[in-house]
């Protein structure tokens, strides 16, 4: 069946740091993948998705490019602000035989310090 | 913009209570969820729904059951509450493709 690993947190940083936030998958067919954002005491929202291999999503300053060839989207962003910090999703939704359900990765927790 | 509602954002029940968590989106989306979330899990699917009246099992549905009567509203039920049942809800709709998600009840079971 389906799977996401992405790197368990929690992740620190100070802000304006570097992040990355590694995800791999596993899928039958030719899955789309997303990342998902949950500030604290919301929902999840969507963050950004890409739906074919070398597609690269972006938005917020965030980005993820689609690797088919190492089956991973990771995510990243060149500058952080306290503001990011929030539980970052990985996750797959497979070709039509899955029909429209989402796989979740564990979640990544990301803390920006001033 | 998509709206998710949930009926609750807090409860607090004791073992063998029965609970309803009510989920209500305003898109007219075909699709509607429920999810719990663990920390370290993610998000597990509870159930879900293609269409009004129909619903199938996703990956935990033991102690779990779902309603759906109206397109725009699907429910979670749990007939007699336990403590493993102690957890984050989150109930989801879409069309085809993003999931929208509401914010979320926070259930705990003593």
């Amino acid at each position: 069946g389906n799977s996401v690993t992405q790197m368990e947190g929690p992740v620190t940083l100070s802000e304006e740091a570097f992040l990355t936030i590694n995800c791999t998958y596993t899928a039958t067919g030719y899955p789309s993948l997303f990342w998902y954002v949950q500030y604290p005491g919301e929902g999840l929202q969507l963050l950004l998705k890409a739906t074919k291999a070398d597609d690269k999503g972006s938005n917020k300053g965030f980005e993820a490019t689609y690797r088919k060839e190492t089956t991973s989207f990771h995510l990243e962003k060149g500058s952080v602000q306290v503001s990011d910090s929030a539980v970052y999703f990985c996750a797959l939704r497979g070709g039509k035989a899955a029909g429209n359900k989402l796989t979740f990765g564990g979640g990544t927790r990301v803390l920006v310090k001033p | 913009d998509v709206k998710v509602t949930q009926s609750s954002r807090y409860l607090v029940k004791r073992t063998g209570e029965k609970v309803f968590l009510e989920c209500v989106q305003d898109m007219d989306h075909e699709n509607m969820f429920w999810y719990r979330q663990d920390p370290g899990l993610g998000l597990r699917l509870i159930y879900f729904s293609y269409d009004v009246k129909m619903k199938e099992k996703g990956d935990i549905p033991e102690g779990y059951s779902v309603s759906r009567e109206k397109k725009e509203r699907f429910s979670l039920i749990l007939e007699s509450t336990s403590t493993n049942q102690t957890s984050m809800y989150l109930c989801a709709s879409s069309l085809w493709g993003e999931q929208f998600f509401g914010p979320g009840t926070r259930l705990t079971v003593l």
